[in-house]
């Protein structure tokens, strides 16, 4: 699975669309972006995940560029429970084994 | 929450000593997998399970193993235990394992301290 390198944190205010980017650029045609949270030492959670196109939905955009190389999560109206590490995961759409391999990730604050 | 569960929430050991962390997947998932999270380490993957068979293995230690049961509930087994064992253990499962546009549920996780 391709490296993924992000920002160690971010500042957001609250209500204003929080921005977070992700550098794959090793990312491989079959590869897919995944975004999940981890919010104060709780389990880790799924927001959305995309191969090319941007997506969408009820948590998150993931805008990918069209070379693929980088992303942006973008939470649009950023609040304080949003305040967690957020782990950007390449990982290839095929094969026996889902598994996560998880980097350092984002620490995002939102402040009101 | 996200349907899997895990116990106990938190664990007091001793060095040397022998713990078994238990596991139930949500409804109808069939992988589970297993994360370490410490301090110096981040999220590491442990190892997985599908339908109770070994799928994929990770930075297991040899004291360490695993097992999924025909109910499909997992546990983990952590033996001799040593200080650096202390961290959050997180299970997960999934739908099918392959990992194929498939998400991942956590659960809260078991917090071990090993003393």
């Amino acid at each position: 699975d391709a490296k993924t390198t992000q920002p160690t944190s971010m500042d957001c205010a609250e209500g204003r669309a929080a921005n977070l980017p992700c550098n794959h650029s090793t990312i491989s045609g079959n590869e897919y972006v995944y975004w999940y949270r981890q919010i104060h030492s709780q389990g880790p959670q799924y927001i959305i995940h995309g191969l090319k196109n941007n997506e969408t939905n009820e948590m998150a955009s993931l805008i990918i560029t069209e070379d693929r190389k980088s992303s942006t999560l973008i939470l649009p109206h950023a609040t304080l429970r949003d305040t967690a590490v957020y782990y950007c995961i390449v990982r290839v759409a095929t094969g026996n084994t889902g598994k996560l391999i998880f980097g350092q990730g984002t620490t995002l604050q939102v402040k009101p | 929450d996200s349907g899997v569960t895990q116990t106990p929430k938190h664990l007091i050991t001793a060095t040397g000593q022998r713990v078994t962390l238990r596991c139930s997947p949500r409804s109808g998932d069939l992988s589970v997998y297993w994360y370490q999270q410490s301090l110096d380490q981040g999220l590491q993957f442990l190892i997985q399970y599908y339908n109770g068979e070994e799928r994929a293995k990770g930075n297991i230690l040899e004291r360490f193993s695993a097992q999924q049961f025909p109910d499909l509930h997992s546990e983990l087994n952590l033996s001799s235990l040593e200080l650096g064992d202390s961290a959050l253990y997180f299970c997960a499962s999934s739908v099918s394992g392959t990992g194929i546009q498939e998400t991942q549920y956590f659960g809260p996780g078991t917090r071990l301290l090993v003393l």
